[in-house]
């Protein structure tokens, strides 16, 4: 089966940098993505581990480590508008589903 | 117009009766995901389907089925209602899993009486 952990809620404050970290269990482990959710909307796409390392993308930053099944979350500059939940989802193996399984997710507040 | 479309955006109804989510997208893409959150939870994934002809359950299947109707066409259907069926569900497509990238609806919320 699969298991995706990370924490429940994250508080920080305006301008600062945090942390959101994901571990994961899981057969057929093909990558990891991080979506963000705004008060129950579509969930959006931030970014996608395939390989071990770190993803920048703006603001955001992505690492995964695939011997210790392990990844994070990087926002650097929060802004208020940052403050939402943030899922990371594994991707399994095409010969195993190919299906994309959600953590519960952190909901990070972003403090003035 | 949006890329992925679900409707109902909101429904109630009451229990014992059957239930049709539909989702259509214009984006081409092959592959298509129901997902159900409940609050404060995660994405659950109820049934992908990476082509017509192809079904898939996920974690959560029973109480569900699904008809994928066309390669822009997928309907979540619950038979008979329940009240633990109340969550909010999503509609979700991807052409390839290469990036990890699902696009997603803006959900239909639906409550069992």
């Amino acid at each position: 089966g699969q298991s995706l952990e990370q924490p429940s809620e994250v508080t920080a404050v305006e301008g600062a940098i945090v942390q959101i970290n994901c571990t994961y269990q899981t057969s057929g482990f093909y990558g990891l993505s991080w979506y963000q959710q705004h008060d129950g909307g579509a969930p959006t796409f931030l970014s996608y581990n395939g390989l071990d390392g770190l993803e920048e993308t703006g603001r955001f930053s992505s690492f995964l480590s695939r011997s210790d099944s392990y990844g994070y979350l990087l926002l650097q500059e929060l802004q208020m508008k940052d403050s939402a939940s943030y899922f990371c989802a594994v991707r399994v193996l095409y010969n195993q589903g190919g299906k994309l399984i959600f953590g519960q997710g952190t909901e990070l507040s972003v403090k003035p | 117009d949006a890329d992925v479309t679900q409707t109902p955006r909101n429904r109630i109804t009451k229990t014992g009766k059957r239930i049709m989510l539909e989702c259509s997208q214009t984006k081409g893409h092959d592959r298509m995901y129901w997902y159900r959150q409940d609050p404060g939870l995660g994405l659950q994934l109820i049934y992908y389907s990476f082509d017509v002809k192809d079904i898939n359950k996920g974690e959560i299947s029973d109480g569900y089925s699904v008809s994928r109707q066309a390669q822009a066409k997928f309907s979540l259907s619950l038979e008979s209602a329940i009240p633990n069926q109340t969550a909010l569900y999503f509609c979700a497509t991807s052409d390839s899993m290469n990036t990890g990238e699902l696009f997603f609806g803006e959900g239909s919320r639906l409550t069992v009486l």
